[in-house]
């Protein structure tokens, strides 16, 4: 079966950092993108990047170029996401979604890891 | 970057036909896929390509296009259909990213 499994659930104060993961199995990790979505509390979803883990060839969403860091290691099937100082508007689930090779849209989903931000 | 509009909100009576609608550029050279979302629930497929439905998707949902507007239509929606629906299309950039509708809320009366 295949499947992206998320960590857990993180609570974080404004200006510390944070890296989640998505790890994926049942299928070959190094030959499919692996996207981010974004969805703030009571909002709607928001495409935030995407990586190839073969060979870490990443792309961003404009408003989240320089916001977050994508990043992959192949060796454990793993994708990350990653902010260097949090902020209370970064509170949000973040989903790690792979692609459809024949349509490009999210087809697997992982559960979502819910990111609070909060002094 | 692309946009996708979404109505935000739209209700039917059980068992009435509802058409969800979504407009962008990019649906002129692309096929919107739509997504179902239930509180605390992932989204999930329902819709992708030219019409075509995952396994586990009931057939009383189905997709069209027509010029930059994409619609999904619930032919005898069902108390279980209500939901966010949302959705999704390639980026005009052509870079593999993509683009979501901002959601519909369905409400089933």
């Amino acid at each position: 079966e295949v499947q992206l499994v998320q960590s857990g659930a993180q609570v974080k104060k404004p200006g510390e950092s944070l890296k989640i993961s998505c790890e994926g199995s049942g299928y070959s990790f190094t030959i499919y993108w692996i996207g981010w979505v974004r969805q703030m509390p009571g909002k709607g979803l928001e495409w935030m990047g995407i990586i190839y883990p073969g060979d870490s060839d990443t792309r961003y969403s404009p408003s989240f170029e320089g916001q977050v860091t994508i990043s992959a290691d192949k060796s454990i099937s793993t994708a990350y996401l990653q902010w260097s100082s949090l902020k209370a508007s970064d509170t949000a689930m973040y989903y790690c979604v792979r692609p459809s090779p024949v349509t490009t849209a999210p087809d697997i989903w992982g559960l979502g890891t819910m990111v609070t931000v909060s002094s | 970057s692309s946009e996708l509009t979404q109505d935000p909100a739209v209700s039917v009576a059980l068992g009435q036909t509802v058409r969800i609608t979504c407009q962008g550029d990019s649906l002129r050279s692309h096929y919107a896929t739509w997504y179902q979302q239930k509180p605390g629930q992932a989204p999930v497929v329902v819709i992708y390509g030219k019409n075509k439905r995952p396994s586990g998707t009931p057939d009383r949902f189905s997709g069209s296009s027509s010029g930059n507007t994409a619609s999904l239509t619930i032919t005898g929606a069902q108390a279980e259909d209500e939901a966010d629906y949302y959705c999704n299309s390639r980026d005009s950039s052509g870079n593999h990213l993509r683009v979501f509708g901002g959601g519909t809320k369905l409400t089933v009366l």
